[in-house]
């Protein structure tokens, strides 16, 4: 199985750079994803990562080494609708299952 | 294209009492899946479909049932509700690669 860690939670100012880390620990891994949940919403999707190294997809970015068995979600001029759960998952056993990490809640200032 | 469609999205449940929460999806995806989220625990599952006609248990099953009907449905029963199954309740579906996954609205349960 897959268990994946990451922080409670992150704050950070308007305007600044925030990174949000996962660890994992598995027997056997494909890749991992992230996903953005707002308060009273459901997770949405944002970046996958099945080979070492930076993906970018406009503000966001996430990283991934297969080697330190660790991945981050980098947020770059943070807006206030920003503020929401950040979830890092992985796809586990024979049915590729998406497992979730506990989510850290980023809560953006002003 | 409507996605993944959960119903109802709020109910209130007194102990001991069933129900079943439905979900549908329109993306012709292999896989779906019920979690239950509750605060400070992520999003833990309950049972997945890795194909129409299986079913397998998840981290969470007890006191759950679920039933693939066909490829686009996937519904969860709750068969004597106990409050520590108050929680949200997602459905999700994702292709054969599961790289990415597809969420409902979620349905808020509260048992009392």
């Amino acid at each position: 199985g897959q268990s994946l860690e990451q922080p409670s939670e992150v704050t950070a100012v308007e305007g600044a750079i925030v990174q949000i880390n996962c660890t994992y620990q598995t027997s056997g891994f494909y890749g991992l994803s992230w996903y953005q949940q707002h308060d009273g919403g459901a997770p949405t999707f944002l970046s996958y990562n099945a080979l070492d190294g930076l993906e970018e997809t406009g503000r966001f970015s996430s990283f991934l080494s297969r080697s330190d068995s660790y991945g981050y979600l980098l947020l770059q001029e943070l807006q206030m609708k920003d503020s929401a759960s950040y979830f890092c998952a992985a796809p586990s056993g024979g049915s590729y299952i998406p497992t979730f990490g506990r989510g850290t809640s980023l809560i953006v200032h002003p | 294209n409507a996605g993944v469609t959960q119903t109802p999205k709020f109910q209130v449940l007194k102990t001991g009492q069933s129900m079943t929460l439905q979900c549908a999806q329109d993306m012709n995806h292999n896989s779906m899946y019920w979690y239950r989220q509750d605060p400070g625990m992520g999003l833990r599952l309950i049972y997945y479909s890795a194909s129409e006609g299986t079913t397998d248990k998840g981290e969470v099953p007890n006191g759950y049932n679920v039933s693939r009907l066909n490829k686009r449905e996937f519904s969860l029963r709750l068969e004597s509700a106990a409050p520590s199954q108050t929680s949200v309740y997602f459905c999700a579906s994702s292709s054969r690669s599961n790289t990415e996954a597809f969420f409902g609205q979620g349905t808020r349960l509260t048992v009392v």
